[in-house]
């Protein structure tokens, strides 16, 4: 079966660069979610989009901003990158016919230097 | 807002035992799921079963299974006959949903509670 893609796996910046992640949902899927983890820590949830409109805003912080396009994939822009960014970033999809269960994907690992 | 509280930061049971993590919550709404995810060493985060709040009956998932008690807010997890693969983080997760607008919201996790299953 068809799970979530999310590029790159791994990414490398420098403070005070930007980085974008990307999001490639469920086929069928209509809603995405972000989520940050840092090290030890569990899962904090960012944005979502339902049906390319922002659906629920979490603790995303005003560097980001995120978008879901016609084709209904995602993506995150983090700018003025600071070390406490440095986590894993999970994007995840669901549809109402599953009962809006969530389905992870392999996360991104960003680490700012 | 809603909070999930789980009070066991790591359990250790041995192979084949039963074995139950406890997850407390706290919200003001009554629509809404609860699920446990299993993060493995790998970091992949897995659903692991769902519970809706309008059904009484417990969610059964092979040797997954869970006691929703709504009155007291409590969703406990059972793992039956665990087994080494079972190795990992468990965060019990709370979804609110909506009655317009479609989509739901965000998951608000637990802190975790790390079991692990020895040999």
């Amino acid at each position: 079966a068809a799970g979530v893609i999310q590029s790159p796996r791994h990414l490398i910046k420098e403070k005070r660069e930007t980085a974008t992640l990307k999001c490639y949902p469920i086929p069928r899927h209509d809603t995405v979610y972000w989520y940050q983890q840092g090290p030890g820590q569990d899962p904090q949830f960012l944005i979502s989009f339902y049906e390319k409109m922002q659906s629920d805003k979490g603790s995303i912080p005003d560097r980001f901003s995120a978008q879901q396009f016609s084709d209904y994939h995602s993506e995150l822009n983090m700018s003025s990158l600071e070390l406490g960014d440095s986590a894993l970033y999970f994007c995840a999809s669901s549809y109402e016919g599953s009962s809006y269960e969530q389905y992870f994907g392999p996360g991104t690992r960003l680490t700012v230097t | 807002a809603q909070t999930v509280t789980q009070s066991q930061p790591e359990m250790s049971v041995q192979e084949a035992e039963t074995v139950t993590l406890s997850c407390t919550y706290d919200t003001s709404e009554n629509n809404y799921y609860l699920f446990w995810y299993k993060q493995p060493p790998s970091r992949q985060m897995i659903l692991v079963i769902r519970q809706e709040a309008y059904k009484q009956q417990n969610a059964t998932e092979n040797r997954f299974s869970v006691n929703f008690q709504k009155a007291a807010k409590s969703f406990s997890l059972k793992i039956s006959d665990s087994q080494l693969g079972d190795t990992a983080m468990y965060f019990c997760a709370f979804m609110n949903l909506r009655y317009s607008g479609g989509g739901a919201d965000g998951l608000t996790f637990g802190k975790g509670t790390h079991l692990i299953i020895q040999p």
